[in-house]
């Protein structure tokens, strides 16, 4: 069985501050992992993926996410906030070599406040 | 590419009714899927497809049928709408590159059940 946790609910973070947006998953074998972002009234948006190799992973509108093995987690991280990353974050994660559905969190509300 | 689409955007029904939610992907994508989305709940499973005339059910598949005669659509039936069925329809499709299946999301449909 796989299983993600996004532990918080919401995440407030003032523009130009460092956000994170945690996640942590369980899965047997080794995991792909993935981040998608959902603005207002609109589908989810692919953001990043972890397959294997460099635990630090760059994706699009300046995010990155930092795969650790030992503690099973998968943080979404940006340097520097701007109230547009204002969005729902979803993380996913499948057993590499399992089934092509991968299980979601619940969802973390990310609000970037001016 | 249109990519996923999805039709209607929203729609109201009475219990009792019965109504298909439309997906189309243009993207020749062997893989498709239909979530729900609820508050808190995340995204949870309903129906997947790993190719045409081949479904099977996730993990909230009662209440809906589906069926998959050609790769590009994917519809979801609600036989008999109940209130609980109130909710925002997702419809995604993926391909398999090099063993990952990036996923891609449709807009939404929003379903109220009166």
């Amino acid at each position: 069985a796989q299983s993600v946790a996004q532990p918080e609910d919401q995440v407030n973070v003032a523009e130009g501050n460092p956000l994170t947006v945690k996640c942590t998953y369980s899965v047997s074998g080794n995991p792909y992992l993935f981040w998608y972002v959902q603005y207002p009234n609109r589908g989810l948006q692919f953001l990043l993926k972890y397959i294997t190799g460099d635990n630090l992973v760059k994706g699009s509108y300046g995010f990155e996410a930092e795969f650790n093995k030992s503690q099973t987690s998968f943080h979404l991280k940006k340097p520097s906030a701007l109230v547009s990353d204002s969005a729902l974050y979803f993380c996913a994660v499948r057993a590499s070599g399992g089934s092509y559905i991968p299980t979601f969190g619940r969802g973390t509300s990310l609000i970037v406040h001016p | 590419n249109a990519g996923v689409t999805q039709t209607p955007k929203f729609q109201v029904l009475k219990t009792g009714q019965s109504m298909t939610l439309q997906c189309a992907q243009d993207m020749n994508h062997e893989y498709m899927s239909w979530y729900r989305q609820d508050p808190g709940m995340g995204l949870r499973l309903i129906h997947y497809s790993v190719g045409a005339g081949i479904t099977d059910q996730g993990e909230v598949p009662n209440g809906y049928n589906v069926s998959r005669s050609t790769t590009e659509d994917f519809p979801l039936r609600l036989l008999s709408a109940a209130p609980s069925q109130t909710s925002v329809y997702f419809c995604a499709s993926s391909y398999s590159s090099g063993g990952v299946y990036e996923q891609f999301f449709g807009p939404g449909t929003r379903l109220t059940v009166l």
